[in-house]
């Protein structure tokens, strides 16, 4: 397989812009989530997804960011409009359920830089 | 609520020499514990997780961690650290009240030097 696939991998724009970061989990895998890594805050899930259906939002940092899930082999996050702050580097996680706990495996993920 | 520290952001230790990263957790419930690693510009790949059973956990590339209930710790080790364990390691604990979700440490940048 694979593995998790992110694009773009890195991403430069400008402040206010529209920001969208794709995911393609491992095929066959039902869960997927987002994180967020920052020198400051480290490691933090914004989202999770099962069979699809978001679980768990809470990470979300606020209203100008977005996350779908349209079908099992693809995922995306948004962020509009987009902020100097939102700079990091965004992982997607897919994992399996099978049987507690679930080894979750990371992409390579999305380096983003907003100026 | 969960919680992970990870002492020492930065480690360094000769090659050859024992690799030692402590981890302790906080969980209200019987816990599971893995270890993460992430070689620059990649994303985290598994080192090792603990569950139930046998408190001594193998992992990938020579890793070992110890589960110690009694010191809420899972400190990883290695006997003789290599140039490419260089890397970034994490600490992460789940348990069964929110198995899906894993909450990192901040991570302990380990450099081997010649």
């Amino acid at each position: 397989d694979a593995g998790v696939i992110q694009s773009p991998r890195h991403e430069v724009t400008e402040m206010g812009q529209e920001v969208t970061l794709r995911c393609k989990p491992i095929s066959g895998h039902d869960y997927l989530f987002w994180y967020r890594q920052t020198m400051m805050r480290g490691l933090e899930l914004l989202i999770y997804f099962n069979n699809n259906v978001p679980i768990d939002d809470s990470g979300m940092p606020e209203d100008r960011f977005s996350a779908k899930m349209p079908n099992a082999s693809f995922s995306t996050l948004k962020i509009q409009p987009s902020e100097p702050r939102d700079s990091a580097v965004y992982f997607c996680a897919s994992s399996l359920r099978e049987g507690l706990p679930d080894t979750q495996y990371f992409g390579p993920g999305t380096r983003l830089t907003v100026l | 609520a969960q919680s992970v520290t990870q002492l020492g952001s930065h480690v360094s230790v000769s090659e050859g020499a024992l690799v030692l990263l402590r981890c302790n957790y906080s969980s209200s419930v019987p816990p599971y514990l893995f270890w993460y690693v992430q070689y620059p510009n990649q994303g985290l790949q598994l080192l090792l997780k603990y569950t139930t059973g046998a408190t001594l956990v193998k992992g990938i590339n020579g890793f070992e961690a110890e589960f110690k209930k009694s010191e809420t710790s899972f400190h990883l080790t290695k006997p003789s650290a290599h140039m490419s364990d260089a890397a970034e390691y994490f600490c992460a604990v789940s348990d069964l009240s929110s198995a899906r979700q894993l909450t990192f440490g901040s991570g302990t940048q380990l450099t081997v030097l010649p």
